[in-house]
C-alpha cells in the first residue's frame, strides 16, 4: 500500500516552454501534497503544499506564477513549470499524505532537463 | 525554525560492519520524525515515524531511536544492498504537516 507515482519520469524540453508533472496516490485518497526540489548532493526543499480543492501554499522564494499546482481530486496533483529556463532544470518529486496520517510518501521523482 | 543535522555526511563500512547514523533536530514541539532511505535518482522510501523519546522502531537490518534532541539508525551487519542516503526529516506540532529534512548521510557498504 501507499503507493505514489509520478509521470513523466523524464522529460526534456526546450526554454520557453511549459512542463506538466503529474502525481498520483495510486491505493490511498491524498488529502494533502507536496512537491519538492532536489538539487544533486543535496537534500529536498519543499515548494508547496496543496490541498485537495484549494489553492497551494507556496515557500518563500517559490515562484507561484512560475510553478503552477493543481490539486483538482484526492488522488492526483499536478505542477506546471511554466516558461521553463534551464535554471529550472532539477529532479522534481512529490509526496502524500493519507487522511489522518502522518507519513508522506514519495512518489518516483520527475528529471527535468531544460535546454 | 526547525533544524535537522545529520551526521556524518558520508559513512563506508565493510560488509557487517555495524554503525549507526544520527539526526539531531531543533524543533518548536515535535510532531514525528521520520526515516527515508533515497537510492540515487529515486524518490524517497518511507522507513520508519517515531513520535516520543525512547521510542524505537525495527525493520531487518535497521533500527531506529529518538531522544529529545536527536535520533539514530543503527545499521546491524549492513551488505551492500543498504548502500544508499538516508534522510531524516522532521514533522513540527501545529505546522502544515510539513517536513524538514536534513542533509542526508550517505553510506556505501562494500563488499
Amino acid at each position: 500500500g501507499a503507493v505514489v507515482s509520478q509521470h513523466p519520469s523524464w522529460v526534456i524540453c526546450k526554454s520557453g516552454t511549459s512542463v506538466k508533472i503529474e502525481c498520483r496516490s495510486l491505493d490511498f485518497q491524498a488529502t494533502t501534497m507536496f512537491w519538492y526540489r532536489q538539487f544533486p548532493k543535496q537534500s529536498l526543499m519543499l515548494m508547496a503544499t496543496s490541498n485537495e480543492g484549494s489553492k497551494a501554499t507556496y515557500e518563500q522564494g517559490v515562484e507561484k506564477d512560475k510553478f503552477l499546482i493543481n490539486h483538482a481530486s484526492l488522488t492526483l496533483s499536478t505542477l506546471t513549470v511554466t516558461s521553463a529556463h534551464p535554471e529550472d532544470s532539477s529532479f522534481y518529486i512529490c509526496s502524500a499524505r493519507d487522511r489522518g496520517q502522518e507519513t508522506q510518501y514519495f512518489g518516483p521523482g520527475t528529471r527535468l532537463l531544460v535546454l | 525554525e526547525d533544524q535537522v543535522t545529520q551526521s556524518p555526511e558520508a559513512l563506508r563500512l565493510q560488509e557487517g560492519e555495524s554503525s549507526s547514523l544520527n539526526c539531531s533536530y531543533t524543533v518548536s514541539g515535535l510532531r514525528g520524525l521520520f526515516w527515508y532511505r533515497q537510492d540515487p535518482g529515486k524518490g524517497p522510501e518511507f522507513l520508519f515515524t517515531l513520535y516520543s523519546a525512547g521510542e524505537e522502531k525495527e525493520k531487518e537490518r535497521l533500527k531506529a531511536t529518538l531522544t529529545k534532541k536527536e535520533s539514530f539508525l543503527h545499521i546491524t551487519a549492513p551488505k551492500p544492498e543498504d548502500s544508499a542516503t538516508y534522510l531524516c526529516a522532521v514533522q513540527a506540532a501545529g505546522s502544515a504537516r510539513q517536513l524538514t529534512f536534513g542533509s542526508g548521510t550517505q553510506l556505501t557498504v562494500l563488499p
